[in-house]
């Protein structure tokens, strides 16, 4: 089992959709989780760090459940600007410092 | 630009050359981390530094691959006698020295091996 899933999609959806992707890992100790969004042939960019309590930005609503072990990324009202992977992260400082990416969801926002 | 800065860009060798790959990171940022990124998977963490210090490597960074960081600022990267599935995108980034520390990354240099 990987330490960091994601269901890889792709995920085709219109313009003005509601769209939420899930991320499971499996390290209970876990401390830190983070949505990154990648282009095509560009770094990842940090788009929301995943707080206890949750967050939210403009369309964007993170979550994390660490009963279940996973977060979720929710995006409202989807612009075609939107497409790209989102990567989920996740790190841990049990048995030494650990970042984790997710092998990504693709997400396609079509007009 | 305040960013996280690699170079080069881009670097093309023959099998069993020796490459060598700068990151340049956000001027307050301690920590430094390597990641390398093949086609549809997520990036893969190689190694981080605190300061000058490599305080975690992974188990993918063979004896072929080493990193510095000597004066805690800037960081090298070096892969000797390159094998084509070294081939992919290594990825630099940095950040504070926070409980929850916020990565952020260069552009990458990618990596073919002919």
């Amino acid at each position: 089992r990987k330490e960091v899933e994601q269901d890889p999609g792709p995920f085709n959806v219109p313009e003005g959709a509601t769209v939420a992707f899930n991320c499971t890992y499996s390290n209970s100790a876990s401390q830190s989780f983070f949505w990154y969004r990648q282009d095509c042939r560009k770094e990842p960019k940090l788009l929301m760090s995943v707080y206890s309590s949750g967050n939210e930005d403009g369309r964007f609503t993170a979550q994390l459940n660490r009963a279940s072990q996973y977060i979720s990324l929710l995006i409202r009202d989807s612009k075609l600007s939107d497409s790209a992977t989102y990567l989920c992260v996740v790190t841990s400082n049990t048995g030494g410092f650990k970042t984790i990416f997710g092998a990504g969801t693709r997400l396609f926002v079509k007009a | 630009d305040t960013g996280v800065s690699q170079n080069p860009r881009h670097k093309i060798t023959k099998r069993g050359q020796n490459v060598t790959f700068r990151c340049d990171p956000i001027s307050e940022h301690n920590r430094l981390y390597w990641y390398r990124q093949t086609l549809g998977q997520g990036p893969e963490f190689l190694t981080y530094f605190q300061n000058e210090a490599q305080l975690e490597k992974s188990r993918l960074l063979s004896d072929r691959f080493s990193a510095e960081r000597p004066k805690g600022s800037f960081s090298t990267l070096e892969i000797q006698r390159t094998e084509q599935g070294d081939s992919a995108m290594y990825l630099c980034a940095s950040s504070l020295e926070v409980s929850y520390n916020e990565q952020f990354f260069g552009p990458g240099t990618r990596l073919t091996v002919l």
